[in-house]
C-alpha cells in the first residue's frame, strides 16, 4: 500500500500525559499536513511542512502542540500535558508541490483517534 | 479562502443521481472549487475540482454556474458506499493553493437502499 499511513490508529491516555503520533506520507510527496477533527466538525488545519521546513505553524492550537519532520520524510505530532479537550481525530495528509497537474489535491491517512481520560 | 454554504444533510435512493449543491458567492477569479468526501472513520478523499468549466472524472461530475457563485457535485449512480460527508472547498491554485484546506461541516449524504 503506497498511501499515507498513521500510527497508532488509536491512543488512550490520561490527562497530563504526553503523546506522539507518527505520519508516513506518500513517498514522492514533499508536503505534509496535520489536521484535527472533532466530532461533527470538518477537519481543522494545524500545520504543514515542505520537505523538512515547517511553513505554517500559527494554526497550532497551543504551545502544547508541536510537529517535526526532521528528514523530510515522516512527521511526528506531539501534544504535551494532554487535556480532555484534546480528544479528537488527528489526520495527516500529503501532496506534491509544485504539481505538474492543475491540482494540489491532498491525500489523507486514516487518522489517529486520541482519547484523553 | 472564500466561504461555502452546503445543506447539512441529504438523502438519495440507491442507483439514482445524487446532486449536492454548494454556494460560494464570494469566490474570486483565481479560486477553484474542490470537492472532498469523508466516509465514516476514514480520512477525507479528493473527488474533483474545477475553475469555471464543467468537469467529469471516474467518480463524479462538477457543474459550476456561469457566474461561479454556486456549483453542484453529481454522483451519477449512487451506491450505498457513497454514503459520506461531502465537503465543498474554494481555494486558489497558486500561491496559497497548496496550503492547508479549510473544511466546513459539509453535507451528510445518505444513500437509501
Amino acid at each position: 500500500d503506497t498511501g499515507v499511513s498513521q500510527d497508532p490508529r488509536h491512543k488512550i491516555t490520561k490527562r497530563g500525559q504526553n503523546v506522539t503520533f507518527r505520519c508516513d506520507p506518500i513517498s514522492e510527496h514533499n508536503r505534509l499536513y496535520w489536521y484535527r477533527q472533532t466530532l461533527g466538525q470538518g477537519p481543522e488545519f494545524l500545520t504543514y511542512f515542505q520537505n523538512e521546513a515547517q511553513l505554517e505553524k500559527s494554526r497550532l492550537l497551543s504551545d502544547r502542540f508541536s510537529a517535526e519532520r526532521p528528514k523530510g520524510s515522516f512527521s511526528t505530532l506531539e501534544i504535551q500535558r494532554t487535556e480532555q479537550g484534546d480528544s479528537a481525530m488527528y489526520l495527516c495528509a500529503s501532496s506534491l508541490f509544485p504539481s505538474d497537474r492543475s491540482s494540489y489535491e491532498q491525500y489523507f491517512g486514516p487518522g489517529t483517534r486520541l482519547t484523553v481520560t | 479562502d472564500a466561504k461555502t454554504t452546503q445543506p447539512t444533510s441529504m438523502d438519495c435512493a440507491e442507483g439514482r443521481a445524487a446532486n449536492l449543491p454548494c454556494n460560494h458567492s464570494t469566490i474570486s477569479g483565481n479560486e477553484y472549487v474542490y470537492w472532498y468526501r469523508q466516509i465514516h472513520s476514514q480520512g477525507p478523499q479528493y473527488i474533483i475540482h474545477g475553475l469555471k468549466n464543467n468537469e467529469t472524472n471516474e467518480m463524479a461530475s462538477l457543474i459550476i454556474t456561469e457566474d461561479r457563485k454556486s456549483s453542484t457535485l453529481i454522483l451519477p449512480h449512487a451506491t450505498l458506499r457513497d454514503t459520506a460527508v461531502y465537503y465543498c472547498i474554494v481555494r486558489p491554485n497558486s500561491g496559497g493553493g497548496a496550503d492547508g484546506l479549510t473544511f466546513g461541516k459539509g453535507t451528510h449524504l445518505i444513500i437509501q437502499p
